[in-house]
């Protein structure tokens, strides 16, 4: 079975402008999470997904990030503006059935700033 | 809150030898317990996992018990091989409910194997 695609892998930007990242499950998965993992750390959850509903976005700093997951499929984070801080990879995830699942991860996102 | 707590790197082995990696972890109720490996270059990987007290999971000769006593999950292996070097996570998930199966992951340890 296909992965988790993410694209772009790479992206620079300078701070203050905006970015956005894109993702695709694996087909059937309900639930879709994105992290951040700054360099030297494990990766935090952004925000969570069940199917085109929010189920935890707790961590998400909301003045300048945004999700979304049209149709309960693709889903997109955006940036905007950036800071030097939002420096990190950003990974996709995604499981599917009920219970304890184990979440499946794309290759991630890895963003500078500059 | 929920948090993991895995013992620093990087380790630095030779080849055939014996690794361990601490973890440790804080969690209301009874948490699933999971190990990650990411390898160069690539994305997280599920290693193993155990979802009760005593339960063991295994894969690639790696190994983990969940003890619900020291509050731990310890990862072993036997003989490491250079095929190893990767950086290991340990995770924790509260389970199905309002959160679903959201991870809080250790920091990470960074492990090389040399020939």
């Amino acid at each position: 079975e296909a992965g988790v695609a993410q694209s772009p892998r790479y992206k620079i930007i300078e701070k203050r402008q905006s970015v956005a990242f894109w993702c695709n499950p694996i087909s059937g998965h309900a639930t879709l999470y994105w992290y951040q993992q700054i360099l030297g750390q494990g990766p935090k959850l952004l925000i969570q997904f069940q199917n085109n509903g929010v189920v935890d976005d707790s961590q998400l700093p909301k003045d300048r990030f945004s999700a979304e997951r049209l149709k309960g499929v693709d889903s997109t984070l955006k940036i905007q503006p950036a800071k030097l801080e939002d420096s990190a990879v950003y990974l996709c995830a995604s499981s599917g059935g009920t219970g304890i699942t184990s979440q499946h991860f794309g290759d991630g996102t890895r963003l500078s700033i500059l | 809150g929920d948090s993991v707590t895995q013992m620093e790197g990087p380790v630095t082995l030779s080849e055939e030898a014996f690794l361990t990696i601490n973890c440790t972890y804080t969690a209301t109720g009874y948490p699933s317990l999971f190990w990650y490996v990411q390898y160069p270059g690539e994305g997280l990987q599920l290693l193993l996992k155990a979802t009760k007290a005593d339960d063991k999971g295994s894969n690639k000769g790696f190994e983990a018990t969940y003890r619900k006593e020291t509050t731990s999950f310890h990862l072993e292996k036997g003989s490491v091989q250079v095929s190893d070097s990767a950086v290991y996570f340990c995770a924790l998930s509260d389970g199905p409910g309002a959160a679903g199966n959201k991870l809080t992951f250790g920091g990470g340890t960074r492990v090389l194997v040399k020939p």
